[in-house]
């Protein structure tokens, strides 16, 4: 079945860096779209990124665009998020998120980053 | 950015009731939105897509439409599972946008 595991988070001082992946399994990863959501700690989803299926097309929330970059190795089922100049405002869970048809079928269960001050 | 508005925030409901939560887009998304469920310490779960279409193994309680701009997503009849929260998300242009969520408790 189709999996989606995230991994990476932790507790960071601002302005440091982390790389979150999401190992992906039980489909065909390099033919889809992936995406990355967050949700602060009781608030809303604000989707960061997305990459296509060939890394040949990402776009970025303003939020994070210049900090964030989304990566991905098709030989290893694994999407990245590597997150620099960390923000207390970015503190949140972290889902990986497949595209089906550009919306999102599939999510993770999320990795927790909290940035401190 | 296309903004989302979702209403109510917040509704109370006893099992077996008729609930509608309503989402609408600051401009024309075609039918470019799906419904989320989320519960409590769980990832979003497809509901809807394409406004209208519901997603694979999803119960038909569940149900959307849409008039213009303005998208109504609908439990007929509230089951104890249904207890979460609710998101619109428009995926007609970038960045992709979130409504602010409806959660949906025991009365």
């Amino acid at each position: 079945q189709v999996l989606l595991v995230e991994s990476g988070g932790g507790v960071v001082r601002a302005g440091r860096s982390l790389r979150l992946s999401c190992a992906a399994s039980g489909f065909p990863f390099s033919t889809y779209t992936f995406h990355w959501v967050r949700q602060a700690p009781g608030k809303g989803l604000e989707w960061v990124t997305l990459i296509s299926y060939d890394g040949s097309n990402r776009y970025y929330a303003d939020s994070v665009r210049g900090r964030f970059t989304i990566s991905r190795d098709n030989s290893k089922n694994t999407l990245y998020l590597q997150m620099n100049s960390l923000r207390p405002e970015d503190t949140a869970l972290y889902y990986c998120a497949r595209e089906a048809a550009d919306y999102l079928d599939y999510w993770g269960q999320g990795a927790l980053v909290t940035v401190s001050s | 950015d296309i903004q989302m508005t979702q209403s109510p925030s917040t509704l109370s409901a006893s099992v077996g009731d008729r609930v509608t939560i309503t989402c609408r887009a600051s401009q024309s998304i075609n039918s470019w939105l799906a419904w989320y469920q989320q519960q409590v310490g769980k990832a979003p779960k497809v509901l809807i897509y394409e406004a209208s279409s519901l997603e694979s193994g999803v119960p038909s309680r569940f149900s959307g439409t849409r008039s213009g701009t303005e998208f109504t997503l609908t439990i007929s009849s509230l089951q104890p599972d249904d207890f979460a929260t609710y998101y619109c998300q428009q995926y007609y242009s970038y960045p992709l946008t979130f409504g602010g969520g409806t959660k949906v408790e025991i009365k």
